[in-house]
């Protein structure tokens, strides 16, 4: 079956470091990928997504590149902020899969130092 | 503003006791889904519908119950034969089967705290 595979945590950098969150899936078909954020005590939030291979999704200074060849959407951020602290959710969705096609990774827990 | 309302955000009961817990979206979703969340911990599917009066077991659905009367309503039970109710519980909705490659929206969540 589909799976999604995230490097484990916790991930913790200082303020302006460069940020990657590894994310490698498994699917039977074309997915859509997904990465969410979830700050604590709250729900979760749509980061970024890619839908086929090559696309690259982006928001907030947040990037991550659909590979096929590698089957991976690794999610990386320049300069990270105390305010990203938070942990992040890699995901997939497949089309060809009839009934619940989502499927969520683990979760990597990042906390930033000032 | 469209989304996802869940109440309350925090809900204690005593062991033994059936709680529901809302979910409510107007995002005119077909798919809705409840997950649950133990500390430090990822999400599991519990129940999910894909249209009205409809809903399907996910990968820990003993324990619990659902119902899909209306579009916009997807309410859990957590009944007394779940051994260990305390968590954080999610609520999703998507746009539905026949766009499968879209994005689940999320609820705040409610905290469940069994005493």
């Amino acid at each position: 079956g589909n799976s999604v595979t995230q490097m484990e945590g916790p991930v913790t950098l200082s303020e302006e470091a460069f940020l990657t969150i590894n994310c490698t899936y498994t699917a039977t078909g074309y997915p859509s990928l997904f990465w969410y954020v979830q700050y604590p005590g709250e729900g979760l939030q749509l980061l970024l997504k890619a839908t086929k291979a090559d696309d690259k999704g982006s928001n907030k200074g947040f990037e991550a590149t659909y590979r096929k060849e590698t089957t991976s959407f690794h999610l990386e951020k320049g300069s990270v902020q105390v305010s990203d602290s938070a942990v992040y959710f890699c995901a997939l969705s497949d089309p060809q899969i009839f009934g619940q096609n989502f499927v969520f990774g683990p979760g990597t827990r990042l906390s930033v130092l000032p | 503003d469209g989304g996802i309302t869940q109440s309350p955000k925090y809900l204690f009961r005593k062991e033994g006791q059936n709680v529901t817990l809302s979910c409510e979206q107007n995002l005119n979703h077909d798919a809705m889904y409840w997950y649950r969340q133990d500390p430090g911990q990822g999400l599991r599917l519990i129940y999910y519908s894909q249209i009205v009066n409809d809903f399907q077991k996910g990968d820990i659905a003993e324990g619990y119950s659902v119902s899909r009367e209306k579009k916009e309503s997807f309410p859990l039970t957590v009944t007394s034969a779940q051994k260990n109710p305390t968590a954080f519980y999610l609520c999703a909705s998507s746009i539905g089967r026949l766009a499968g490659n879209n994005e689940q929206f999320f609820g705040p969540g409610t905290r469940l705290t069994v005493l």
